[in-house]
């Protein structure tokens, strides 16, 4: 079964940094486009910035270029979001999703992780 | 940045009716546009991609159209699962972006 699973959720105080995961299985991970897509409580879906596991070329959304980081590991087949310092207003639930096709970055996300929601809070 | 404008905002209609959801582009984004399915506590699920194409396992009540700036998602014979929030997504562009979700509740 193609799947991503996603690290569970966190609680963090301003400031602190943070770096959540995000695992592929049933296919080849270094082959798809990941993808970050974050969706702010009661809001709508943005997308943060995709990744290619097989030479790590990244791209971001202007929103979150220099907020945050994305990268990849392909000897494990993990995907990863982090940031140096939250914010308040990082609180989200956050999702990993893979570019249905392999030889475009610009594509539909075909499977998507279940979420890891991040709360931060002082 | 391509912005992507969703119509109605929200909906409510009953089962069994048929039910159309637009989502106009700012700027002509050719076939470049996928349908999402999301239920509250899930995460969204692909439905159509490049405008019309029906993603493997979605029942084919749920159709696309459109090309350039309109498009249209439509739900032919509503069934109580289909009850959720409807994004489209272009990727025309060298970014991506999103409608602002259409909610379809119960009449």
């Amino acid at each position: 079964e193609v799947q991503l699973v996603q690290s569970g959720a966190e609680v963090k105080k301003p400031g602190e940094s943070l770096k959540i995961s995000c695992k592929g299985s049933g296919y080849s991970f270094t082959s798809y486009w990941i993808g970050w897509v974050r969706q702010m409580p009661g809001k709508g879906l943005e997308w943060m910035g995709i990744i290619y596991p097989g030479d790590s070329d990244t791209r971001y959304s202007p929103s979150f270029q220099g907020q945050v980081t994305i990268s990849a590991d392909k000897s494990i087949s993990t995907a990863y979001l982090q940031w140096s310092s939250l914010k308040a207003s990082d609180t989200a639930m956050y999702y990993c999703a893979r570019g249905k096709d392999s030889t475009t970055p610009w594509h539909a996300f075909d499977i998507w992780g279940q979420g890891t929601m991040v709360t931060v809070s002082s | 940045a391509i912005q992507l404008t969703q119509s109605p905002s929200s909906l409510s209609a009953s089962v069994g009716d048929r039910v159309t959801i637009t989502c106009r582009a700012s700027q002509g984004i050719s076939s470049a546009l996928a349908w999402y399915q999301q239920k509250p506590g899930k995460a969204p699920k692909l439905l159509i991609y490049d405008a019309s194409s029906l993603e493997s396992g979605v029942p084919s009540r749920f159709s696309g159209s459109g090309s350039g700036t309109d498009f249209t998602l439509t739900i032919s014979s509503l069934q109580p699962e289909d009850f959720a929030t409807y994004y489209c997504q272009q990727f025309n562009s060298y970014l991506y972006s999103f409608g602002q979700g259409t909610k379809l509740e119960i009449k």
